[in-house]
């Protein structure tokens, strides 16, 4: 499995748009980036997953350099509600059952009013 | 859809008892996986089932740890007998993999155990 690396924790406003960079130098050519998302006392929820370029829906875009070395989730103007863990992984697809889905530290993401 | 079902949501127990927690999937998911979340450890994968067969539980800290899928309706992870250390939130989550299932992992609310 891949090893991703992400900032421990950011802090921003709200109403501002949040990038989170997640970095995976060991991608391998199979494996997609999936994000999640982890509000405190709930489990984590899916948000995005993509292989290259850029993946947009109605939550957040994650975008994909050509290297794919490194991946950026981006959550246009913030709220409140968004203060929670966002975790980056990096694996087998969605839809594979091959997946052993291991979970980093994640980025505790906090807005201020 | 009720979404997965952990129960119980809480548990305090005392050093040595056993300790079962139990998860309802959401219906028609054929993957199922067991979590260990504590601020010093981070979300920690202990064991998943594919068709309620287990596919790796290499997660497992220990023997005192064992979990059951004995249909696909409902899991069990057991611990016996039980630590402090092993105070913690254990959350279960299932995905689908056939049919119109989307992959993604869907958790439980979560167990928080409180061993003292």
């Amino acid at each position: 499995l891949a090893k991703t690396t992400q900032p421990i924790s950011m802090d921003s406003y709200e109403g501002q748009e949040v990038n989170i960079t997640c970095s995976h130098n060991n991608i391998a050519t199979n494996d997609y980036i999936t994000w999640y998302q982890q509000f405190p006392s709930q489990g984590p929820r899916f948000i995005i997953q993509g292989y290259k370029t850029k993946v947009t829906n109605e939550v957040a875009s994650l975008f994909i350099p050509a290297d794919r070395k490194s991946s950026t989730l981006s959550l246009p103007r913030v709220s409140l509600s968004d203060t929670a863990v966002y975790y980056c992984l990096v694996g087998a697809p969605l839809y594979s059952s091959a997946s052993k889905i291991i979970f980093g530290s994640g980025t505790r993401l906090s807005i201020r009013p | 859809d009720a979404g997965v079902i952990q129960s119980p949501r809480h548990e305090v127990t005392e050093m040595g008892q056993e300790v079962t927690l139990r998860c309802k999937p959401i219906s028609g998911h054929n993957s199922l996986f067991w979590y260990r979340q504590t601020m010093m450890r981070g979300l920690e994968l202990l064991i998943y089932f594919n068709n309620n067969v287990p596919i790796d539980d290499s997660g497992m800290p220990e023997d005192r740890f064992s979990a059951k899928m004995p249909n696909a309706s409902f899991s069990t992870l057991k611990i016996q007998p039980s630590e402090p250390r092993d105070s913690a939130v254990y959350f279960c989550a299932s995905r689908g993999l056939a049919g119109g299932s989307t992959g993604e992992l869907f958790f439980g609310e979560g167990s928080r155990l409180t061993v003292l």
